[in-house]
This record gives C-alpha cells, sequence and structure tokens, in this order.
C-alpha cells in the first residue's frame, strides 16, 4: 500500500510568483484535501475534492486552487504569492469525505 | 464566532503518568471527532475516531472520550513513553468531511 507523497519537499518562491503544488494520493482513496500549516499552529482547511470535483473549502481566497485527476492526484496551485502565503502544505487522501485522514509530509513553502 | 481550543500548548509529564489532553469548541456541530499525533517535520498521523453517540473509545494505552454536552474531548494516554513525545491535534467533522476543523495543538513531552 503505497502512502501519501507530496512534491517537491521545499520550494523557495518570490512574492507576486505562481506556485504549483503535487499530491498522489494513497491508493484506494478518492477523496483528497488540502491544508496550510503555519509554524505552531494546527492545520487550516483549503478544500477538498472528490472524484474530481471541488467538495468544500475552508475561508481562503480564490488564488488558491486545485485540480484531482482521474487518477485522483491532485494539484494545488496559489496565485500571486504572499508572503503570509509562506507555510507547510500538508495534503491527505480519504476513502470517502468523513474518514480518516492519511496525511503526507508535507511542502514547505517559503515566500520572499 | 467558531472556535476550537486545545488546553494548552505544551504539556510536560514524567514517564509512566497519564497525559490527558483536552479539546473544546464552541459553535460547531461535529458529527464526530478524531485525535492525530503530528511529529516535527512530518504530516498528522491518525490515532483515534469517536463519534457524537459514542461516550468512549479506547486502542491500547490511548483513551478518548466526547462529551457533546459540555462541548469537549478528552484524550488520555496511559503509561507515558518517551516516545509518546509529539503534538496532539484534535479535529472537528461537520457535513460529511466538507469542514474538517483542526485544533491548534497540544505539545506533549515526556520526560524519563
Amino acid at each position: 500500500e503505497t502512502g501519501v507523497t507530496q512534491s517537491p519537499t521545499h520550494l523557495i518562491k518570490t512574492r507576486g510568483q505562481q506556485v504549483t503544488l503535487r499530491c498522489s494520493s494513497q491508493s484506494g482513496h478518492n477523496t483528497v484535501s488540502w491544508y496550510q500549516q503555519a509554524l505552531g499552529q494546527g492545520p487550516q482547511f483549503i478544500f477538498q475534492y472528490y472524484r474530481e470535483e471541488e467538495n468544500g473549502r475552508g475561508n481562503f481566497p480564490p488564488r488558491f486552487s486545485g485540480l484531482q485527476f482521474p487518477n485522483y492526484s491532485s494539484e494545488l496551485n496559489v496565485n500571486a504569492l504572499e508572503l503570509d502565503d509562506s507555510a507547510l502544505y500538508l495534503c491527505a487522501s480519504s476513502l470517502n469525505g468523513d474518514s480518516p485522514l492519511h496525511f503526507g509530509n508535507g511542502t514547505r513553502l517559503t515566500v520572499t | 464566532s467558531q472556535k476550537i481550543e486545545q488546553n494548552s500548548e505544551a504539556l510536560n509529564i514524567q514517564e509512566g503518568k497519564t497525559a490527558t489532553l483536552t479539546c473544546n469548541y464552541t459553535n460547531y456541530s461535529p458529527a464526530y471527532l478524531q485525535w492525530y499525533r503530528q511529529d516535527p517535520g512530518r504530516g498528522p498521523v491518525f490515532l483515534l475516531l469517536i463519534r457524537e453517540n459514542e461516550k468512549e473509545k479506547r486502542k491500547e494505552r490511548l483513551k478518548v472520550t466526547f462529551d457533546t454536552t459540555l462541548k469537549q474531548s478528552l484524550f488520555h494516554i496511559t503509561a507515558s513513553q518517551p516516545a509518546d513525545s509529539a503534538t496532539y491535534l484534535c479535529a472537528l467533522i461537520e457535513n460529511y468531511g466538507q469542514n474538517f476543523v483542526f485544533g491548534p495543538g497540544t505539545r506533549l513531552s515526556v520526560l524519563p
């Protein structure tokens, strides 16, 4: 059973740039969600995808967008990066929307 | 306003003692609640799930309770070990997983 993998592990971007983060779901999981975790804080829900459709969204602006592919892998795109976007971005997959989450180890994004 | 809180930012206990972590919430109506463990530089790992109609769940040295009247969950680790040192996160689940809300976490240190 392959776990959730995220790439890249670390990334440094400049304010105003755009970034794409990638996630491969655990085998058999059709739901993927993305979280932003600032240092010393709990993960904040960005959005969830179920069978390629957005199925819930947290309090994040539209410059945070995502995709889920037919193989259930996913991307998180962030446009017009701001300094406050610096955080650990976590991807999690699950069997369905309310079952336990299986997290990857995240992408550490630094915006300078 | 909606709020989820965990009892303290950090908790230090002696090896062999029972650690008790608290999760309180206001203005949420969770169908159930989950607890996760997070080690530095890693994604959270699922530990236990408890539903609104369950009072208590156990798994090996772990026990969780859920009181929907008090709007509180307690998480206990008995016979604690230094390897239990980590940050523990509670998460509320509403709307069949479309709203997944994490608390800020409690950093537990078990001292030998």
